[in-house]
């Protein structure tokens, strides 16, 4: 099946610094790709949809400035937590359908944890 | 938007014994349902989808039933086994282009060895 991967994995940063997270798909291309976040014992929350050559779509409460996602590539998504603080630890995760039909891959998920 | 409901929130089983996962869906257009399952610490993975032209769909110990006229649709394990344990998401998309996916609250099922 479609792989999708995320990077990094996990990452511990301090109050104030910013993290890029990349979410590459390895075997198609992907115009769109949708980030989530998920917060322990709860759904994902999609934040935003991500796409390719153009600018991102915000879910609404989402901040833009604070989520900086860039979609520059048709097999590379990132997704920049600028100035973070700790209300911003959770588990970050994004998708990429293949089709168009409804399929959609998930990445492995990257774990935040803002100190 | 579609909002998708999901029951239980959380489930335990025997090993062995079947375990059936509901989900009710509001946009009668959505026309794709996937089910999604979730270990600790990793990514959804897709373990069964069936669309609306289908009203089940099996794969080996895993099945999905759609009933259109009612908005719902099921996940059924048979012999479930300790690695069936994680969360179960279920969705419902209308396909055509890229849609987003509405996903259902969870269900943890824990499988009791």
């Amino acid at each position: 099946g479609a792989v999708v991967s995320q990077h990094p994995s996990r990452v511990i940063c301090k109050s104030g610094t910013s993290v890029k997270i990349e979410c590459r798909s390895l075997d198609f291309q992907a115009t769109t790709m949708f980030w989530y976040r998920q917060f322990p014992k709860q759904s994902l929350m999609l934040m935003a949809t991500s796409n390719e050559g153009s600018k991102a779509t915000y879910e609404q409460g989402v901040e833009k400035d604070k989520f900086l996602i860039n979609h520059a590539s048709l097999t590379l998504s990132t997704l920049t937590v600028t100035s973070a603080h700790p209300e911003d630890s959770s588990f970050y995760i994004c998708s990429a359908p293949r089709t168009g039909e409804g399929e959609q891959f998930f990445g492995p998920g990257t774990r935040l944890t803002v100190l | 938007g579609e909002n998708v409901e999901q029951h239980p929130s959380t489930l335990s089983v025997q090993e062995g014994d079947s375990a059936v996962i509901k989900c009710t869906y509001s946009d009668s257009a959505s026309n794709y349902f996937p089910w999604y399952k979730q270990e600790l610490g990793k990514g959804p993975q897709l373990i069964i989808d069936i669309r609306s032209n289908v009203g089940e769909k099996k794969d080996q110990r895993i099945a999905v039933t759609l009933n259109k006229t009612a908005k719902h649709f099921s996940l059924h394990i048979t012999e479930t086994q300790p690695e069936d344990s994680a969360v179960y998401f279920c969705a419902a998309i209308l396909s055509g282009g890229y849609q987003k996916v509405t996903f259902g609250i969870g269900t943890k099922l824990q499988v009791i060895p």
